[in-house]
């Protein structure tokens, strides 16, 4: 079945540094979104990716979809104690169009 | 985005019980999601479910163990039955409002126990 493979599983970072976590498929994704869940919360949508080499960014944060539509990256710059959290990509397959969700990345950020 | 409302937020429940968790949506949506997150994992999804229809589940997870209800377009409940420790998680519905950009939403969770 459809995998969605993430990595790294844990990051701790000083406050002010970059982090930067990626996301692989086994199979075509028709699109990917990102998801944030604070220690406790639910998982909160941050973005989706639709197009093939698609970069789209939200104030400190980048998200790039690969040209294959098969992997996707999330990159911080200069991480605040605000951006702690686990961060989730999923993928919808082209061919079931389930949401499945990769494990996640899970980020500590030291003041 | 929709908003939802899922209840309980938590509980304790003994095991060989049955647990009911409700899902009301303020917008009418076609499919809803249960998604069960064991502590410190990923969210695995267990069935989606349609309005006058049957649920469907994913492997590894059946209709006598989560049965699922989807009365209308607005709610939804999915039920833990004959509870085990190994059902401890927390379990969460989420629906895609089809045509927009925001997403699928969450609702807030449950977190079960069975002790």
């Amino acid at each position: 079945g459809q995998q969605v493979m993430q990595i790294p599983q844990y990051q701790h970072v000083q406050e002010g540094e970059d982090f930067t976590t990626y996301c692989n498929s086994s199979t075509t994704l028709s699109n990917i979104q990102w998801y944030k869940q604070r220690p406790g919360g639910h998982p909160v949508f941050l973005i989706q990716l639709v197009k093939s080499g698609e970069v789209k960014k939200q104030k400190r944060l980048t998200f790039q979809f690969g040209e294959a539509k098969k992997n996707s990256s999330l990159h911080i710059t200069a991480t605040q104690t605000t951006d702690v959290g686990t961060y989730f990509c999923a993928g919808i397959a082209s061919n079931t169009g389930k949401l499945i969700f990769g494990q996640g990345t899970t980020l500590q950020v030291k003041p | 985005s929709a908003v939802i409302s899922q209840k309980p937020s938590r509980d304790i429940c003994q095991r060989g019980t049955s647990l009911t968790i409700q899902c009301q949506v303020d917008s009418q949506v076609t499919m809803m999601f249960w998604y069960r997150q064991q502590p410190g994992q990923s969210l695995t999804l267990i069935a989606t479910a349609n309005q006058g229809s049957e649920a469907t589940y994913e492997s590894g997870f059946v209709i006598d163990k989560f049965p699922i209800s989807r009365p209308n377009l607005t709610f939804s409940t999915l039920t833990v039955s004959n509870m085990s420790p190994e059902d401890s998680s927390i379990y969460l519905c989420s629906v895609d409002i089809t045509g927009s950009e925001v997403g699928y939403t969450f609702g807030s969770g449950t977190r079960l126990t069975v002790v």
